[in-house]
């Protein structure tokens, strides 16, 4: 079965852009969540979406969005990115319960100059 | 607001010798996960425990959920340079949390060969 996908690996943008950054779920999963990953605060919560729906959001500014497609896809925006958005995003794929097991993808890496 | 407590933060030893990392929090998990992380890669799921007193078994890794479900705690016996990496806990509060796991900050362990 294949593994948690993320696009890109990697990426850089200039203050003030946005990003958009996608995530594809093990098949049969239909539960994604978000996270954010610095040296200093860690891995954090961003959200999580079931069929569709955002179920659970954690502490980030409304900049933050995300959004899931029929098919599990889910793809997260960060809009007017700063300085302190530079991180490793990871989406964690799971069947959907609130104790499931989460699988990781690779994270992309994104960088804002 | 859920929080856990990983220690130590780093561990730098010597091939053959053994290793513990605690986790704790004053709050109840339902399940809480260990995790493995490589640098510019996602965690990689090691194991759950879901039980209050349970203890699971990976090879050399021993993984033990406490009876209250608070803690937890890794022990690797042997090290080897392979077992060098990023580990984390992530606790999983159940009920409406969906899909969201609150980390520790993460043991960065190093095993010389």
């Amino acid at each position: 079965k294949a593994g948690v996908t993320q696009t890109p690996r990697y990426l850089i943008k200039t203050r003030g852009q946005q990003v958009t950054l996608s995530c594809s779920p093990i098949s049969g999963h239909r539960s994604v969540s978000w996270y954010q990953q610095t040296p200093g605060q860690g891995l954090q919560f961003l959200f999580e979406y079931f069929s569709e729906t955002q179920r659970n959001k954690g502490n980030f500014p409304g900049r933050f969005s995300g959004r899931q497609f029929s098919n599990s896809r889910s793809e997260m925006n960060v809009s007017t990115l700063e300085l302190g958005d530079s991180a490793l995003y990871l989406c964690a794929s799971s069947l959907g319960g609130s104790s499931n097991e989460q699988f990781f993808g690779p994270g992309t890496r994104l960088t804002v100059l | 607001t859920q929080l856990l407590e990983q220690s130590p933060q780093f561990l730098s030893i010597q091939e053959g010798e053994n290793l513990t990392v605690y986790c704790n929090s004053s709050s109840v998990f339902s399940s809480l996960q260990w995790y493995r992380q490589e640098p510019g890669e996602g965690p990689v799921l090691l194991v759950t425990v879901v039980t209050g007193g349970e203890v699971k078994k990976l090879k050399r890794l021993t993984f033990q959920f406490g009876d209250a479900r608070k803690d937890s705690s890794l022990h690797i016996t042997a090290a080897q340079p392979g077992d060098t990496g990023l580990y984390l806990c992530a606790g999983a509060a159940g009920g409406t949390s969906y899909g969201k796991l609150t980390f520790g900050q993460g043991t960065i362990l190093t095993v010389h060969p």
